[in-house]
């Protein structure tokens, strides 16, 4: 079965920082990963995914994620923390071996506070 | 907007009754997925419905049930409900291909008094 591991449930950086958002997977196939924002009382955005075309991913409002498999992570990214940041940030498997079963698993989440 | 519609937004109910959260997924998508969202449990997928046949399960209590209409919009139930049940639930739509990503609608809170 897969999983995922957030580190950190609550990360603060200033504004103009590098944000460093940690996730660790497990999986006994090649999985898909999914990074996605939550902001307050609102659901889930997409942020980026890794679907293996390539190990460095780009996603929206200027987050990035690199896949390592030796490391089995799919870290988050981007190089100056905007206030705009702030939410609550969860990574994602899916491991999907038949067509049309593709369920989500979450990590708990990291919350992400900017310090002005 | 993800395209992803989730009514009511709000719901509060008394334990023991019973509630109907109504899903309408994006344009063209054949894939609904349900998800519940709680401080001690996180983010739980129940239960995955594709064009109308239910797909995968997950942690889905015997009390709730849901179901995907021909027009593709779905439908959870909830039944003899706890205080346990107080939660966001998400529904979520995909195309149903292999890595698709999948669309949150904006959730809803539901509150068991």
């Amino acid at each position: 079965a897969q999983s995922v591991t957030q580190l950190g449930s609550h990360v603060s950086v200033s504004e103009g920082a590098l944000v460093l958002l940690r996730c660790n997977y497990s999986s006994s196939v090649p999985p898909y990963l999914f990074w996605y924002v939550q902001y307050p009382n609102q659901g889930l955005q997409l942020l980026l995914k890794y679907t293996s075309a390539a190990t460095l991913v780009k996603g929206i409002n200027g987050f990035e994620a690199e896949f390592k498999k030796s490391e089995t992570s799919f870290h988050l990214t981007k190089p100056s923390a905007h206030m705009s940041d702030a939410a609550e940030y969860f990574c994602a498997v899916s491991v999907s071996p038949d067509f049309g079963n593709e369920k989500l698993t979450f990590g708990t989440g990291t919350r992400l506070t900017i310090i002005p | 907007d993800s395209g992803v519609t989730q009514t009511p937004k709000h719901l509060i109910t008394a334990t023991g009754q019973r509630v109907t959260l109504r899903c309408s997924p994006r344009s063209g998508d054949l894939s609904v997925y349900w998800y519940q969202q709680s401080l001690d449990q996180g983010l739980q997928f129940l239960i995955q419905y594709y064009n109308g046949e239910e797909r995968a399960k997950g942690n889905i209590l015997e009390r709730f049930s849901a179901q995907q209409f021909p027009d593709l919009h779905s439908e959870l139930n909830l039944s003899s409900l706890e205080l346990g049940d107080s939660a966001l639930y998400f529904c979520a739509s995909s195309v149903g291909r292999l890595g698709d990503e999948q669309y949150f609608g904006p959730g809803t809170r539901l509150t068991v008094t």
